[in-house]
């Protein structure tokens, strides 16, 4: 079984600084890693993806996270943050194949102060 | 082009009672799957369904959790006999079924309060 763990449940941080939310996952198999983010009473949008290939992955809006297989870590990250950044952002595993569910992490709300 | 959608976005009913949520896929995507989105418990699966396969109705919480997917299209997750409990954001998210990839869309969610 897959499992997801968002290790800060809530990140605040001025604009323009640098963030970093983090993702660790478990699975005894190789997996799909997404990153979606969730703007208030909105759905999910996806912001990046990991499925092969090159570790350092780049989304919308400025995201990039980094996959480190031996850490098993999928962390996110922005060199300088906006106020229209502040959302709700899960981390999510699957198996590696189309049409399969995703497993969430909780979530890590991301404030960002003026 | 358009994206999921879900309808009601909000809908309250009393404990007991029955409720039908649905959602409209992205035209094309032959996989569908169902989330439930709550305080206590964060974003978790209640079902697929992916072309003419047999659904996967792993996640259902209880047997008062039901849905179908008519034509290969719009989905109804129902709900029977209504529990505070089940007060959630429903999501439902579809895909357009790539062996090597697994990006789903979600819709807006439905929101559904049980007095």
């Amino acid at each position: 079984a897959q499992s997801v763990t968002q290790l800060d449940s809530q990140v605040p941080v001025f604009e323009e600084a640098p963030v970093e939310l983090r993702c660790n996952y478990s699975s005894s198999v190789s997996v799909y890693l997404f990153w979606y983010v969730q703007y208030p009473n909105q759905g999910l949008q996806l912001l990046l993806k990991y499925l092969s290939g090159s570790t350092l992955v780049k989304g919308i809006n400025g995201f990039e996270a980094e996959f480190n297989k031996s850490q098993t870590s999928f962390h996110l990250r922005k060199p300088s943050v906006h106020i229209s950044d502040t959302a709700e952002y899960f981390c999510a595993v699957s198996a590696p194949s189309g049409n399969t569910p995703l497993v969430f992490g909780k979530g890590t709300r991301l404030s960002v102060i003026a | 082009g358009a994206g999921v959608s879900q309808s009601p976005s909000n809908k309250v009913t009393e404990k007991g009672k029955d409720v039908e949520l649905r959602c409209d896929p992205i035209s094309g995507h032959t996989a569908l799957y169902w989330y439930r989105q709550s305080l206590g418990q964060g974003l978790e699966f209640l079902i697929y369904f992916q072309g003419n396969s047999a659904p996967d109705k792993s996640g259902l919480p209880s047997d008062r959790f039901s849905a179908e997917r008519t034509g290969g299209s719009v989905s109804t997750l129902t709900i029977q006999r209504t529990q505070q409990e089940d007060s959630a954001v429903y999501l439902c998210a579809s895909s357009p079924g790539l062996a090597r990839s697994n990006e789903q869309f979600f819709g807006p969610g439905t929101r559904l309060t049980v007095l």
